[in-house]
């Protein structure tokens, strides 16, 4: 089993608006990934979770709050988003950030920021 | 500067037409080169995983092979189930810690038709 879950698959949401994007897998992976990505671009990472220790954050603004409550769990927080934010959000996993870094992302959430 | 390029930016075939897509690279330490093929709205989904020059993997009609500047992605004889965006990315070193950052090229748009 290579899934991974993300809910909602779409989400509409106002500037002033606060939601939670949420991503599940339960293949053992201890690395867990949030990629963004706009239309006809490749995806963009945002943060990499290492043993649900946040280990990479590149510079994505305080808007975007991310949160691993445990190995299996990852969870995107949004708040006064911009209409710039609106994209597709990937999330994803691996067996670790070593070698072994083969990444299964899931399908998706597909934010629109009115 | 580390630089992951795609070519072509999009390929139309007949079905049963034969062809390649190219990843070139310029990095300063590769780790391994992941292939991942996305449909419109969709995750991405992980194809291969190759690590060093030489190496070559298949799948189908899928043959992915790796130099030390370059990857193929071979593709026999084509199905229009086939179509779909096909990126390659990279897995770079970082002063001797791995830590699973990603970096992905723009992508190839294959198109096959019946």
């Amino acid at each position: 089993d290579t899934e991974v879950t993300q809910t909602p698959k779409h989400l509409v949401m106002g500037m002033t608006n606060k939601k939670s994007l949420k991503c599940e897998q339960h293949m053992g992976h201890r690395a867990m990934y949030w990629y963004k990505q706009k239309a006809k671009k490749p995806p963009e990472l945002m943060f990499v979770y290492s043993y649900e220790k946040l280990s990479i954050n590149e510079s994505v603004p305080s808007r975007f709050s991310p949160e691993c409550p445990n190995s299996s769990l990852l969870n995107l927080h949004l708040h006064a988003l911009q209409p710039e934010d609106s994209a597709l959000y990937l999330c994803a996993s691996s067996h670790s950030t070593g070698r072994d870094t083969e990444a299964f992302f899931g399908q998706g959430t597909r934010l629109t920021v009115v | 500067e580390d630089q992951v390029t795609q070519s072509p930016e999009a390929l139309r075939l007949q079905e049963g037409e034969s062809s390649s897509l190219n990843c070139s690279y310029t990095v300063s330490g590769l780790r391994g080169l992941f292939w991942y093929r996305q449909d419109p709205g969709k995750g991405p989904e992980f194809l291969f995983t190759l690590y060093s020059a030489g190496e070559e993997k298949e799948k189908e009609r899928l043959k992915a092979t790796l130099t030390k500047k370059e990857s193929f992605l071979h593709i026999t004889a084509p199905k229009p189930e086939d179509s779909a965006t096909y990126l390659c990315a990279v897995l770079l070193r970082a002063g001797g810690t791995s830590y699973g950052k990603l970096t992905f090229g723009q992508g190839t748009i294959l198109t096959v038709h019946p």
